[in-house]
């Protein structure tokens, strides 16, 4: 079965800086990745998903993520973050074929000062 | 416009009140799901369906059930409610096949006191 983990629960960086949250996974074979993003009160959206090709995909809102296979890892990173970046994001890795679809990480939320 | 809707968006009930959380999609999609989110374990699925009449468990339903009679709709239902289903609730919704994009409804934040 597959899992995710997100090692970092809570991270707080300043308006304008960059940022990098960790995901990793454990999956058999090739996972499909996703990353989303919930705000305050809102369900959530999907920011990204890799599926196969380049290993770097670029999402909406500024957000890319690199899948690293040797790493079992697919960080998110925005190089300058604004404050309505505030929110939680979660990694979820899904399997091929699989009905269960979606496993996800559990979360980690970021704070941004001004 | 593509939505989940979930009603109700809060509730708070008695224990051992029987309760239904409705959910709704206008996508046409074949995949229906409902998860719960607690703190520090992120979602974790209830139950899913992958048509009308097809339902199955996730990784905790226990106190949980569902139905799928309808292509759009796909209700969880609590029989008798405990405090420790007290949680935000996401329907979701998505096409079948390989992993796709899962649209989410806002969800419910139920409280079982």
């Amino acid at each position: 079965a597959q899992s995710v983990t997100q090692p970092d629960i809570h991270i707080t960086v300043s308006e304008g800086a960059s940022l990098e949250l960790r995901c990793n996974y454990s999956y058999g074979a090739t996972p499909y990745l996703f990353w989303y993003v919930q705000s305050p009160g809102q369900g959530l959206q999907l920011l990204l998903k890799y599926f196969s090709g380049d290993t770097l995909v670029q999402g909406i809102k500024g957000f890319e993520a690199e899948f690293k296979r040797s790493q079992s890892s697919f960080n998110l990173r925005k190089p300058s973050v604004h404050w309505s970046d505030a929110a939680e994001y979660f990694c979820a890795v899904g399997a091929y074929g699989s009905a269960r679809q979606l496993t996800f990480g559990s979360g980690t939320q970021l704070t941004v000062l001004p | 416009e593509a939505q989940v809707t979930q009603n109700p968006r809060y509730l708070i009930t008695v224990t051992g009140k029987k309760l239904t959380v409705t959910c709704s999609q206008n996508m046409n999609h074949e995949y229906m799901s409902w998860y719960r989110q607690d703190p520090g374990l992120g979602l974790r699925q209830i139950y899913y369906s992958m048509n009308v009449e097809v339902t199955d468990k996730g990784d905790v339903p226990e106190g949980y059930k569902v139905s799928r009679k309808e292509k759009r709709n796909f209700p969880l239902i609590l029989e008798s409610p405990s405090p420790n289903q007290t949680s935000l609730y996401f329907c979701a919704s998505s096409f079948t096949g390989t992993a796709t994009e899962a649209f989410f409804g806002q969800g419910t934040r139920l409280t079982v006191v």
